[in-house]
């Protein structure tokens, strides 16, 4: 099994170019979940979706930040426009989730490294 | 507010040394616990508990989930260098529909 793909590994982009991030989850996986990382605020959840459909998008910053998982094997999470307090290690990880509650072991990518200068 | 609150946020140690990661937590109907080490790359994945006062083990490593008192602590004994990493602590509660909270993570750096 691969793990989990992200990409790309690293980005650089100028203040207000949009950005977006791929995430392929395990296969068999259904919870899909998409992290930043920052030193300051450490690991945040944006969103989550459960069998394709966003559950909870609380975590979203702000308008700016849209995501899309349009089947199984596949999401995005794009930035548009791009400012430099979005510079952050970005994590997608998947898990096989049970019941309604029981996220089990999240698998983690190995994460997208966003500088927005 | 769910939160989750690791301490201590860093810890220094030389190799041989024992040492205790504590994890406190508030979550609305608390379901499980993890912990995950990080070192240059992603999380993996160390522990889930759901019970207290069983103790999980794998090797050097060990945790314990009190419930009661809404706390967990990761014990790591003859510390290597290896060890050295973030170690992560993540709360599920059942309003939370899945999502794991972390806490901030104690870097934990081993000297020879």
């Amino acid at each position: 099994d691969a793990g989990v793909i992200q990409s790309p590994r690293h980005e650089v982009t100028e203040m207000g170019q949009e950005v977006t991030l791929r995430c392929k989850p395990i296969s068999g996986h259904n919870s899909l979940f998409w992290y930043r990382q920052t030193m300051m605020r450490g690991l945040e959840l944006l969103i989550y979706f459960n069998n394709n459909v966003p559950i909870d998008d609380s975590g979203m910053p702000e308008d700016r930040f849209s995501a899309k998982m349009p089947n199984a094997s596949f999401s995005t999470l794009k930035i548009q426009p791009s400012e430099p307090r979005d510079s952050a290690v970005y994590f997608c990880a998947s898990s096989f989730q049970v019941r309604d509650w029981d996220t089990g072991e999240l698998f983690f990518g190995e994460g997208s490294r966003l500088t927005v200068l | 507010e769910d939160k989750v609150v690791q301490s201590p946020l860093s810890l220094v140690v030389h190799e041989g040394d024992t040492v205790t990661l504590n994890c406190s937590y508030e979550v609305t109907n608390f379901r499980s616990l993890l912990w995950y080490k990080q070192e240059k790359k992603a999380p993996t994945f160390l522990f889930m508990l759901t019970s207290s006062g069983i103790e999980k083990k794998s090797g050097r490593l060990s945790s314990i989930l009190d419930k009661k008192e809404l706390f967990s602590i990761l014990n790591i004994t003859a510390t290597q260098t290896g060890d050295s990493a973030i170690y992560l602590c993540a709360v599920i509660g059942s309003s939370n529909t899945g999502k794991l909270i972390f806490g901030q993570g104690t870097t934990l750096q081993v000297k020879p």
